[in-house]
């Protein structure tokens, strides 16, 4: 079976409601964040992507928050479904020279 | 995404053995890169290619190397492989927009060291 995630935080949601799945970034200097899904299997998969200047921003049932403040980044998932069923990880990058450095990751469980 | 391919999608093979794992890009970028993901981690970068000249080293670059044949293809080689290098590999390319840059990645090749 998949092993990638075997021991990564799980959010287990009912199928319907809303899901949230945070991130801590590292560096307060970092002013792009993506967010990624990868499904068992798959490589990584784009989700929404936001910029230091923006507090939030929305997609078809996404919605992403950044709180740089605190140096914190959410992932809002409305309605969540099965096919939602993934691992989650969160991206920060500073600088257009400089690469992207990813979060650990979330897995989340749909259960119908 | 069917636009970045990887080869092989599996492999075994032994401690002290070459390999080289292969990536083909159909999207016309210029960037690319290669990762490695391990159980409970995100993506760690391997290395990084800006163009077909141009390769950088990521954190983790040690026991790799890479060649950038032409701007739709970027390998990943393993000079003598070793067990800790098992992992899952996967490759991106990306391109920049508005300022905003998001990277597009392959399948992955599952990589056993025995």
């Amino acid at each position: 079976g998949e092993s990638v995630g075997l021991h990564l935080p799980t959010l287990s949601v009912q199928e319907g409601d809303n899901s949230i799945i945070n991130c801590a970034y590292s560096n307060s200097a970092s002013d792009y964040f993506i967010w990624y899904k990868q499904e068992s299997g798959k490589g990584p998969q784009f989700i929404i992507d936001i910029r230091s200047n923006m507090d939030k921003r929305q997609g078809q049932r996404v919605t992403v928050l950044l709180n740089k403040t605190v140096k914190h980044l959410s992932l809002q998932i409305a309605a969540t479904q099965p096919g939602d069923s993934a691992v989650y990880f969160c991206a920060e990058k500073w600088g257009a020279g400089n690469m992207l450095t990813f979060g650990g990751g979330t897995r989340l469980m749909v259960k119908p | 995404d069917a636009d970045v391919t990887q080869t092989p999608r599996n492999r075994i093979t032994k401690t002290g053995k070459r390999i080289m794992l292969e990536c083909s890009q159909t999207k016309g970028h210029d960037r690319m890169y290669w990762y490695r993901q391990d159980p409970g981690l995100g993506l760690q970068l391997i290395y990084y290619s800006f163009d077909v000249k141009d390769i950088n080293k990521g954190e983790i670059s040690d026991g790799y190397s890479v060649s950038r044949q032409a701007q739709a293809k970027f390998s990943l080689s393993l000079e003598s492989a070793i067990p800790n290098q098992t992992a899952l590999y996967f490759c991106a390319t990306s391109d920049i927009a508005g300022g905003q840059e998001t990277q597009y990645f392959g399948p992955g090749t599952r990589l056993l060291v025995l």
